[in-house]
């Protein structure tokens, strides 16, 4: 079946820094969204890239279904950017996310 | 605004007990209404998707049985049975498939269950 391999597992950054998320995916992807899991336990849309890339706010992502990944930039990283971040990859043909195991990401001060 | 509401939020389930969920649809411009678990390895999982009133599925997975019911076009529920681990289920919609952008998947704040 699908698969999507995200990384890292963890990531602490300190105030201010940034680093980027990566998916992988097994098979050739028709869509990513992209994903954050808030303290209420509410998953919030990122984004949903079909092809390119998107930016909103200290936030950029990338998708490119030929070479199969994803991407997901933070710069100028603030506290509340903490909490686990999750990849999902679409299969248009049968309505089908599949996630990847997300990333926990932790701001320090 | 929200787009889904989901209930209950939480839910404690004595061991062999079943448990009703229900998830209401708050704009129609997004159909395609499905059931995901989220187990406690935080792993999150697609289970159904059913656009039509009348739709019903069944599956059975590690740790739970589930059936999954389209009511009416604007509810959609989700029985768990047999469950022996906790989870969380989501509700999501989206618009029809095809065209740019149809595919967008919105989540509703999910039902949390824990076995006692």
């Amino acid at each position: 079946g699908d698969q999507v391999e995200q990384s890292p597992s963890a990531l602490s950054l300190h105030e201010g820094t940034g680093s980027a998320l990566r998916c992988n995916f097994t098979t050739t992807m028709r869509a990513v969204q992209w994903f954050r899991k808030n303290s209420r336990g509410s998953l919030i849309n990122l984004f949903y890239l079909a092809s390119g890339t998107k930016e909103n706010g200290r936030l950029k992502s990338a998708f490119d279904s030929k070479e199969r990944y994803s991407t997901l930039h933070i710069r100028d990283a603030q506290l509340e950017d903490s909490g686990t971040y999750f990849c999902a990859a679409l299969n248009t043909n049968t309505g089908k996310l599949t996630f990847g195991d997300g990333t926990v990401l932790t701001v320090k001060p | 605004v929200t787009l889904l509401e989901q209930n209950p939020r939480w839910r404690l389930v004595p061991r062999g007990q079943a448990v009703n969920l229900r998830c209401i649809l708050k704009n129609s411009q997004y159909p395609w209404m499905s059931w995901y678990q989220q187990d406690l390895q935080k792993q999150l999982q697609w289970l159904f998707t059913l656009r039509s009133p009348g739709d019903k599925e069944v599956k059975s997975l590690p740790g739970a049985d589930y059936l999954a019911t389209r009511v009416t076009d604007t509810e959609l529920r989700l029985q768990v049975a047999n469950m022996s681990q906790g989870r969380t289920l989501y509700c999501t919609c989206s618009a029809a498939l095809g065209g740019p952008n149809t595919g967008q998947l919105y989540f509703g704040e999910g039902s949390k269950l824990t076995v006692l």
